[in-house]
């Protein structure tokens, strides 16, 4: 049972190139929710999802898509990455009867 | 909307002896959770201890426990024995009680237990 897994685990872009970074879960929740962490600063939400074909936007979403095809994936996707999203970036899980979220190990991204 | 307020960005406690850290938070809504979280070095985000708000009982989990005051929408944590493993960013969080709800945190109280 591997929880929340995050993939990559650190990656450099360039000004204005394109990535996804991929978020998996076997706990079978039906909430996710992607969060990004700046230094020194809590966690803001971006993106969650309450099921497959479900989404909605979280505080800070410019920049940002998402979608979730699939009750264990939601992929965050970066269009244009500027520097202002670097950051640490974590995925989370929870279910809708409980009251805890369930964090992946997080991936930290640098726009240069 | 919910905020929530750590006045706190750094403290220092030598090892064995106690330490709280503060945690302030605004909300019009009568029933929530409360959370802390503990970030260590690693980066990954583990659950501290948490407080239901309908709840006057103090949370408590081993060393850690909880003072909350739902009055004054306090909520400080204390940790006794403090240990080195106890080095780490703590968040405190708060959570409406719908389903599914998002968290939303505070800045964060980067704690060093000195030896």
């Amino acid at each position: 049972n591997a929880g929340v897994t995050q993939t990559p685990k650190f990656r450099i872009l360039k000004i204005g190139q394109s990535m996804t970074l991929q978020c998996t879960q076997d706990m079978n929740h039906n909430y996710m929710y992607w969060y990004r962490q700046d230094p020194g600063m809590g966690l803001k939400l971006i993106y969650y999802s309450v099921g497959a074909g479900i989404t909605d936007k979280g505080e800070v979403p410019n920049g940002y898509n998402v979608s979730r095809s699939t009750t264990e994936d939601f992929p965050l996707r970066l269009e244009l990455a500027a520097p202002s999203q670097t950051s640490v970036y974590f995925c989370a899980t929870g279910q809708g009867t409980s009251y805890e979220q369930y964090f992946g190990p997080g991936t930290r991204l640098t726009v240069t | 909307a919910q905020t929530v307020t750590q006045s706190q960005p750094e403290m220092s406690v030598q090892e064995a002896e106690t330490v709280t850290l503060s945690c302030t938070y605004d909300t019009s809504e009568s029933n929530y959770y409360l959370f802390w979280y503990k970030q260590p070095p690693s980066r990954q985000m583990i659950l501290v201890i948490r407080q239901e708000a309908y709840k006057q009982q103090n949370a408590t989990e081993n060393r850690f426990s909880v003072n909350f005051q739902k009055a004054a929408k306090s909520f400080s944590l204390k940790i006794s024995d403090s240990q080195l493993g106890d080095t780490a960013m703590y968040f405190c969080a708060f959570r409406r009680e719908t389903s599914g709800s998002r968290l939303t945190f505070g800045e964060g109280t980067q704690l060093t237990v000195n030896p």
